[in-house]
């Protein structure tokens, strides 16, 4: 099946620095990918909708100057949490809309110290 | 907008028991219907799927029947085993994914 994958699987950054998440789609192209968030012991929240090529469309709530995506190539959308806090600690999964379905990256676990 | 509604968890079997996971959903149109596994610290797996009414999808003896009539999804397994333990997720994709909120299934030898 089709493979995505994230970068770094984990990461450990300072309040106030900034990190970027990377999501590729390895073995097909993506012209939309998805960004969730997922606290422990929940579900996971849709943060944005990218699509490669246009802006990314925001989830209520979801602070776009603070999580900043970019779809440069069909085969790659990053994340990156500007100012990083505390609160931004938290799991981040993101997939990629293949033909018949969306495939999920294995998630990234940022801690902000 | 679109939900889906998961029974709550934990679950706690022992190995060999039938297992059921209830997921209801609310959409628009006609969605398609998944089922997501995933294990400690991991990403979501995909265990299956239905994109149209009466569909059955099947992987690993976990089997779950798009039910239009009653907005349905039910995870089903006749036998489970340890190695089923795990968080399971019920989804519908209508354009983007909208996910229950998981049940945690544990198996006891």
């Amino acid at each position: 099946g089709a493979v995505v994958s994230q970068h770094p699987s984990w990461v450990i950054c300072k309040s106030g620095t900034s990190v970027k998440i990377e999501c590729r789609s390895l073995d097909f192209q993506a012209t939309t990918m998805f960004w969730y968030r997922q606290f422990p012991k929940q579900s996971l929240m849709l943060m944005a909708t990218s699509n490669e090529g246009s802006k990314a469309t925001y989830e209520q709530g979801v602070e776009k100057d603070k999580f900043l995506i970019n779809h440069a190539s069909l085969t790659l959308s990053t994340l990156t949490v500007t100012s990083a806090h505390p609160e931004d600690s938290s799991f981040y999964i993101c997939s990629a809309s293949g033909e018949y379905e969306q495939y999920f990256g294995p998630g990234t676990r940022l801690t902000v110290t | 907008g679109d939900s889906v509604t998961q029974m709550e968890g934990p679950v706690t079997l022992s190995e060999e028991a039938f297992l059921t996971i209830n997921c209801t959903y609310t959409a628009t149109g006609y969605p398609s219907l998944f089922w997501y596994v995933q294990y400690p610290g991991e990403g979501l797996q995909l265990l299956l799927k239905a994109t149209k009414a009466d569909d059955k999808g099947s992987n690993k003896g976990f089997e779950a029947t798009y039910r239009k009539e009653t907005t349905s999804f039910h995870l089903e397994k006749g036998s489970v085993q340890v190695s089923d333990s795990a968080v399971y997720f019920c989804a519908l994709e209508a354009g983007k994914s909208t996910f229950g909120d998981g049940t945690t299934l544990t198996v006891k030898p």
